[in-house]
């Protein structure tokens, strides 16, 4: 199975909304609304952020948001903070009931 | 409150058998509301998903890895393992246990600290 495809990095100013890209194929983030979202911060644990392509678990702020449309799913940040500052995977299930990750975004808070 | 420790060797020598054992501790394994897994991450690089077992038996593995690793359960111990046969430098890696809920099976939301091994020559 391939990792799904994500920019290796993206960058805003405080205040400012962005919107990382996830894109898999017809075999996992098509097929199931199975995308979940990860922020990581360095040293740090895998947190998360998103589930069930939209879905924020209890404590994780609305200021994440996400979202799919074919084969892409997306995150966004919007009023975006220093604290953001992190990496971001992308996840999906797949139709052999694996589990796929993205390669990973970098978030730079300009 | 959940949590999950991961405990095992910090250093393997290549080609033997890397070991882990995921203590949880605040819930229980044979829950049949999630599944546990096994995430890894290559220093500098990004998650790989492992493998993920339900108390009952069904084990599902990353088939890049499949022909080498086991996942298993004590239940009487309320942890799970992994062994990673044949090892090369490409398996050092930090290696984080998790938990998956059953609703989808296909996302991680707690998960252990993580713990470095290294592969040496």
């Amino acid at each position: 199975q391939s990792a799904l495809t994500q920019p290796a990095s993206v960058s805003g100013s405080p205040g400012q909304s962005i919107t990382i890209s996830c894109t898999g194929t017809s075999s996992d983030i098509g097929v199931y609304n199975y995308v979940s979202w990860y922020q990581q911060h360095p040293g740090k644990a895998p947190k998360l952020l998103i589930y069930d392509v939209s879905y924020r678990p209890s404590g994780v702020s609305n200021r994440f948001s996400g979202s799919k449309s074919g084969n892409t799913a997306s995150l966004t940040i919007s009023v975006l903070q220093a604290e953001d500052e992190a990496d971001f995977y992308c996840s999906s299930l797949t139709t052999s009931s694996t589990l796929v990750f993205g390669g990973g975004t970098k978030l730079t808070v300009l | 409150q959940l949590q999950l420790q991961e405990s095992g060797p910090g250093l393997v020598k290549a080609s033997e058998t890397l070991s882990l054992t995921c203590t949880v501790s605040g819930g229980s394994i044979s829950s049949s509301s999630y599944y546990w897994g096994w995430i890894r991450q290559p220093p500098g690089k990004g998650l790989e998903w492992i493998g993920s077992m339900f108390y009952s038996g069904n084990i599902y593995y990353n088939p890049s890895l499949k022909s080498r690793v086991t996942i298993s359960m004590d239940t009487s111990k309320n942890q799970f393992s992994l062994k990673l046969s044949s090892v090369t430098a490409a398996d050092t890696a930090v290696y984080y246990c998790a938990r998956l809920p059953l609703s989808s099976a296909s996302f991680f939301d707690f998960w252990g600290q993580g713990t470095l091994v290294t592969v040496s020559s």
